[in-house]
């Protein structure tokens, strides 16, 4: 049972674009929902993360946006430069950050320059 | 970098044997997650070792076993290796338990099963 849905497995923007990345969860009791950046050969990156009683948060370019009643959270990515060309992943987890994280598939995203 | 070291970085198995993987986690972290990453997936939780007793365990057989040392570092055995076993192997180190406590992944140990 994936209880992590993510969606697009692929996203092509052009640099200067906004990358939209979305997730559905099914899990209520999840309390932590962050977002990790993975390049090739290297393992996962906290980007950044939200609990379920805020409806965004905003670090630098990166804003989750959260719907608890929709049990859907996604991460948008402003001004998208060519060095941002990675794989995303959402996770939500009960424990808190570094507990039995439930990953999604992932995102693969391009920016072109 | 994140301070994590794995070894080895890749490992080639045949079916039916029987692997190690280490992690070395980053200075002051008491707290050590295994993660498997099939090709194209996410990460799947495996186990956590928290000041060296497993403090959770995800939907994998008991086949997969783990250890952590007095230093915090941690090994993953895996036993009767099968082809779907072939993965990335992260770990996952922090400093203890709490909402806020970020876990940092090492870069993996790249195992396939043949």
């Amino acid at each position: 049972q994936q209880q992590v849905k993510q969606s697009p497995q692929s996203l092509i923007v052009q640099k200067g674009g906004i990358s939209i990345i979305n997730c559905a969860y099914e899990n209520t009791a999840f309390d932590y929902f962050p977002w990790y950046q993975q390049f090739p050969g290297k393992g996962p990156a906290l980007l950044i993360a939200i609990r379920p009683d805020v409806s965004e948060k905003k670090e630098g370019r990166f804003t989750i946006s959260f719907n608890k009643s929709a049990k859907q959270f996604s991460l948008h990515i402003m001004d998208s430069q060519p060095g941002d060309s990675a794989t995303y992943f959402c996770a939500a987890s009960t424990g808190g950050s570094n507990y039995k994280l439930t990953f999604g598939k992932g995102t693969l995203l391009t920016v072109n320059p | 970098e994140t301070g994590v070291t794995q070894s080895p970085t890749h490992l080639i198995k045949t079916r039916g044997q029987q692997v190690t993987l280490r992690c070395s986690s980053q200075s002051g972290h008491n707290t050590v997650s295994w993660y498997q990453q099939a090709l194209g997936q996410g990460p799947q939780f495996i186990f956590q070792y928290y000041r060296e007793e497993e403090n959770g365990r995800g939907n994998f057989p008991p086949r997969f076993s783990g250890l952590q040392f007095p230093n915090y570092s941690s090994e993953l055995n895996v036993n009767a290796l099968e082809l779907d076993d072939s993965a990335l192997y992260l770990c996952a180190s922090s400093s203890g338990q709490g909402w806020d406590t970020e876990a940092f992944f090492g870069q993996g140990t790249r195992l396939t099963v043949v």
